[in-house]
């Protein structure tokens, strides 16, 4: 299995611009989470998915964060407008039934 | 807020067994002890879990004390590419929020 598939790796923005980051999870598993990293606040949860099914997006820090699964295999997360301290890196990470999850490589996000 | 207490940092010799200690003193009966690692740019890696019993995979083994308020992960022969931050994490599956919640882990430098 190829594991958890992200892109782009890499972000170099302009503040105002919108952010699409993509993930497709691994092949069979029901569970989709979306996790951001910074240096000041760790590893955070910002939404995850269920059968395609948003369950919780407690996390996601405003509204102009977004995240859609379209169908099983393929999920987004769009931030419009970007601002400079959304910079960081976000990874996506799936699991089947809710157990175990298993993360993607990350893309790293600058907006400057 | 995380459950645990690692050490910020250790290291070991290649070669030698790394032992990493956590303590989960407020464990309940139902959660479980996960162990993740984070090499240097990637995403989390799933290392091994365990209720109450010690486990053992292709990386890594899980001590378990008896009343379940302290674990240790064993690396039994540390490579330079063990050289990681890792991170413990208890986690009740009977839980639907599925969230991991990272504390700041242990980051083990492994010396040639």
């Amino acid at each position: 299995d190829a594991g958890v598939i992200q892109s782009p790796r890499h972000e170099v923005t302009e503040m105002g611009q919108e952010v699409t980051l993509r993930c497709k999870p691994i092949s069979g598993h029901d569970y989709l989470f979306w996790y951001r990293q910074t240096m000041m606040r760790g590893l955070e949860l910002l939404i995850y998915f269920n059968n395609n099914v948003p369950i919780d997006d407690s996390g996601m820090p405003e509204d102009r964060f977004s995240a859609k699964m379209p169908n099983a295999s393929f999920s987004t997360l769009k931030i419009q407008p970007s601002e400079p301290r959304d910079s960081a890196v976000y990874f996506c990470a799936s699991s089947y039934s809710g157990e175990t999850q298993y993360f993607g490589p990350g893309t790293r996000l600058l907006v400057l | 807020d995380a459950k645990t207490t690692q050490p910020p940092s250790m290291d070991c010799a290649e070669g030698r067994a790394a032992n990493l200690p956590c303590n989960h003193s407020t464990i309940s009966g139902n959660e479980y002890v996960y162990w993740y690692r984070q090499i240097h740019s990637q995403g989390p890696q799933y290392i091994i879990h365990g209720l109450k019993n010690n486990e053992t995979n292709e990386m890594a083994s899980l001590i378990i004390t008896e009343d379940r308020k302290s674990s240790t992960l064993i690396l039994p022969h540390a490579t330079l590419r063990d050289t990681a931050v890792y991170y413990c994490i208890v986690r009740d599956l009977m839980d639907s929020s599925y969230k991991l919640i990272f504390g700041s882990g242990t980051r083990l430098l492994v010396r040639p």
